[in-house]
C-alpha cells in the first residue's frame, strides 16, 4: 500500500529565516506530487505540481520554490519567510492517470512565521 | 478558469438526521471529475466520494452520497444518519485541467453534528 510522510508537524520560524519541508511517497513508482497552502478557515491553494524528478510547475508567484531531487520526493522552500507565508501546508500525491486519481494527502505541516 | 464555490460556510445537523451540503462549479473540459473531501480537526484530508462528469448514475458511498446535476453545474453532498464523527470541515473540489490531477478546491463548509 502507498504510504506519505510529511514533516516536520508544526514549525515556528522568525521573518526573513529560511523554510524546508519535506515529504516523501511510499509504495508507488513516479507519482505526480503537490504542494498546497491552506489559510487559516480558508479552501486550498495549489503551489506546486510536479510529473516528475525536476520537472516542478509554479501555480502561484511567491516567495517560495519547490524541488523534486528524487521521485518520491518533494521539498518546499523559501530562502526568506514573511510572515504571509504563515498557514497550514499539505503534501498531496496521486497515480499518473490523469483526472481519475484522487489526491492523497500527508498529515500537513503548521508553519507559524513570527 | 476553473472555480469551485461553496455557499455555506458553516452548517450544523442533528445526530442521525440528514444534511445536504451545496456546491457549484465552473469548468470547460469536456470530461472532468469531482471529489468531496473531508477535514476533521485532525486537519487530515480525507477522500469522502468521487464523481465522474460522464456517469449519470450519482456516486454513492455508505451514508454519502451526490446529487450531480451537470446542466446547472452542481455537486451537492448528502450524509444520511450523520454521526458525532461526520463533524469537519468538507471541501469540494474539481479537476484543474485535463490529466494533471490538480484540483481547484471550494473554500469548504464547516460541519457541526450536535448530539
Amino acid at each position: 500500500s502507498q504510504t506519505i510522510h510529511q514533516w516536520p508537524a508544526t514549525l515556528v520560524q522568525p521573518v526573513g529565516s529560511p523554510l524546508s519541508l519535506e515529504c516523501t511517497v511510499e509504495g508507488t513508482s513516479n507519482p505526480n506530487l503537490y504542494w498546497y497552502r491552506q489559510a487559516a478557515g480558508r479552501g486550498l491553494q495549489l503551489l506546486f505540481y510536479s510529473i516528475g524528478i525536476d520537472q516542478i510547475s509554479s501555480e502561484v508567484p511567491q516567495n517560495l520554490s519547490a524541488s523534486r531531487p528524487q521521485d518520491r520526493q518533494f521539498i518546499l522552500s523559501s530562502k526568506k519567510l514573511l510572515l504571509s507565508d504563515s498557514g497550514f501546508y499539505l503534501c498531496a500525491w496521486s497515480w499518473d492517470r490523469g483526472s481519475n486519481s484522487p489526491l492523497h494527502f500527508g498529515n500537513g505541516t503548521r508553519l507559524t512565521v513570527t | 478558469a476553473q472555480t469551485v464555490t461553496q455557499s455555506q460556510p458553516e452548517m450544523s445537523v442533528q445526530e442521525a438526521e440528514t444534511v445536504t451540503l451545496s456546491c457549484t462549479y465552473d469548468t470547460s473540459e469536456s470530461n472532468y471529475y469531482l471529489f468531496w473531501y473531508k477535514q476533521p480537526p485532525s486537519r487530515q484530508m480525507i477522500l469522502v466520494i468521487r464523481q465522474e462528469a460522464y456517469k449519470q448514475q450519482n456516486a454513492t458511498e455508505n451514508r454519502f452520497s451526490v446529487n450531480f446535476q451537470k446542466a446547472a453545474k452542481s455537486f451537492s453532498l448528502k450524509i444520511s444518519d450523520s454521526q458525532l464523527g461526520d463533524t469537519a470541515m468538507y471541501f469540494c473540489a474539481a479537476d484543474g485541467s485535463s490529466n494533471t490531477g490538480k484540483l481547484i478546491f471550494g473554500q469548504g463548509t464547516t460541519l457541526q453534528v450536535k448530539p
